[in-house]
């Protein structure tokens, strides 16, 4: 089966660091990606890891490990703006991208 | 440069009536995808498109839901004799080319309600 798993909430405070985690078992796999959606409105794109390691693009990077099918998504100084769902998705073939139900980020005072 | 435009942002239908939501992509893009989102969830993939082909409708349920990219104009999810469980935010993507590695840009949605 096809299976993406991420936290269903988090909370962090205005100015700190928060990683959220996101582990995958898919029948293929050609790159992971990042999205933020707030409330309604379209998901954006925030990354793309295909390879084993850190992309890292101003406050917000992301970390794959292949082997482990495991990803996780790191905001720094963060901004009350960033709250925000943040969903996990995996291309899984040419023609189909995998979502996982997101993770919902409330950024307190 | 107009991104992933959708129409109508809210549609409002009776049980039995038939839904048409429309996706236009962004300019240069052919391939175009179709997502649902019930609240609280993720999206889940329904069809994949390109011009006058569908390549993958796996995500499709078997009745009702109907989509297609004509030629000439947008790309239209048809959904026949609504029910009240139809209601949900339905997504559109759209990318370049059937390079998996590209992201898809979204649409801002449609949301559907069945009263």
């Amino acid at each position: 089966g096809q299976n993406i798993d991420q936290p269903t909430e988090m909370t962090a405070t205005e100015g700190a660091i928060v990683q959220i985690n996101c582990t995958y078992q898919t029948s293929g796999f050609n790159g992971l990606f990042w999205y933020q959606q707030h409330a309604g409105e379209a998901p954006t794109f925030l990354s793309y890891n295909v390879l084993d390691g850190l992309e890292e693009k101003g406050r917000f990077s992301s970390f794959l490990s292949r082997s482990k099918g495991y990803s996780y998504l790191l905001l720094k100084e963060l901004q009350m703006k960033d709250s925000a769902s943040y969903l996990c998705a995996v291309s899984s073939s040419a023609s189909k991208i995998i979502f996982g139900s997101g993770t919902r980020l409330s950024i307190r005072p | 440069n107009a991104g992933v435009m959708q129409n109508p942002r809210h549609l409002v239908r009776r049980r039995g009536q038939e839904a048409r939501l429309r996706c236009s992509p962004m300019k240069g893009h052919s391939h175009v995808y179709w997502y649902r989102q019930l609240p609280e969830e993720g999206l889940k993939f329904m069809v994949y498109l390109q011009k006058e082909n569908i390549i993958d409708e796996s995500g499709m349920p078997k009745e009702r839901f109907s989509a297609e990219f004509p030629k000439e104009g947008p790309s239209i999810l048809r959904i026949q004799q609504v029910v009240r469980g139809d209601s949900a935010a339905y997504f559109c993507a759209s990318s370049p080319d059937r390079n998996q590695y590209q992201p898809q840009h979204f649409g801002d949605g449609t949301r559907l309600s069945i009263l």
